[in-house]
């Protein structure tokens, strides 16, 4: 699976839209992107994913540019609860094993 | 969402007991359970992932004579962790997938069991 980078730390204020950032420069045609977060003492929470076309769902919203290199997790209204570790994970989509590889993650703070 | 289960949420042991982990699927069957190991401000590694009647496969350095892993039924996996030391003390998290309800790679994660060895 592709290596992603995320920036460590964010802070977002409440109300505002959270972008997230994730960068999979070598990722490939049958790799999906997925995202998780982990609030502080908790199991990951799954997030959203997709593949080529940007998705959208009631947690957030997904937007891959073109040539696929990165993507862009987007929150519309961050609230406090929102504050967690976001992890950009790429997938292999094809037949065989499907392990989450979890990288560092970025820690996005909500500011009241 | 589906729903993971995990028992205990928290568990103090003393050097050198055994400790069991539950992972449970409450709705939904999981063919395939994954184990992780969390440490403070650290991210979630991998130990292992449990397949319904198989073996588990054990990632690079885990060692499996330590940490048993028992998957005997659609929704049930247990980790146990055995002759336990403070090295040990961790976040313990499972989680499963059910690849005929949603995307491969979605998976339901529990909500970890707090391990300290004293």
């Amino acid at each position: 699976d592709a290596k992603t980078t995320q920036p460590p730390s964010m802070d977002c204020a409440e109300g505002r839209a959270a972008n997230l950032p994730c960068n999979h420069s070598t990722i490939s045609g049958n790799e999906y992107v997925y995202w998780y977060r982990q609030i502080h003492s908790q199991g990951p929470q799954y997030i959203i994913h997709g593949l080529k076309n940007n998705e959208t769902n009631e947690m957030a919203s997904l937007i891959i540019t073109e040539d696929r290199k990165s993507s862009t997790l987007i929150l519309p209204h961050a609230t406090l609860r929102d504050t967690a570790v976001y992890y950009c994970i790429a997938l292999y989509s094809g037949a065989g094993s499907y392990q989450l590889t979890f990288g560092k993650g970025t820690k996005l703070s909500v500011i009241p | 969402g589906a729903v993971v289960s995990q028992h205990p949420s928290r568990v103090i042991c003393k050097s050198g007991t055994s400790v069991k982990i539950e992972c449970r699927s409450l709705d939904f069957q999981a063919t395939t359970m994954f184990w992780y190991r969390q440490f403070p401000k650290q991210s979630l590694m991998l130990m292992a992932t449990s397949n319904e009647g198989s073996k588990a496969t054990y990632e690079q350095g885990v060692e499996k004579d330590k940490f048993l892993i028992n998957h005997a039924s659609l929704t049930l996996s247990t980790l146990t962790v055995t002759s336990a030391h403070p090295e040990d003390s961790s976040f313990y998290i499972c989680s499963a997938s059910d690849p005929t309800r949603s995307g491969k790679g979605e998976q339901f994660f529990g909500p970890g069991t707090r391990l300290t060895v004293l």
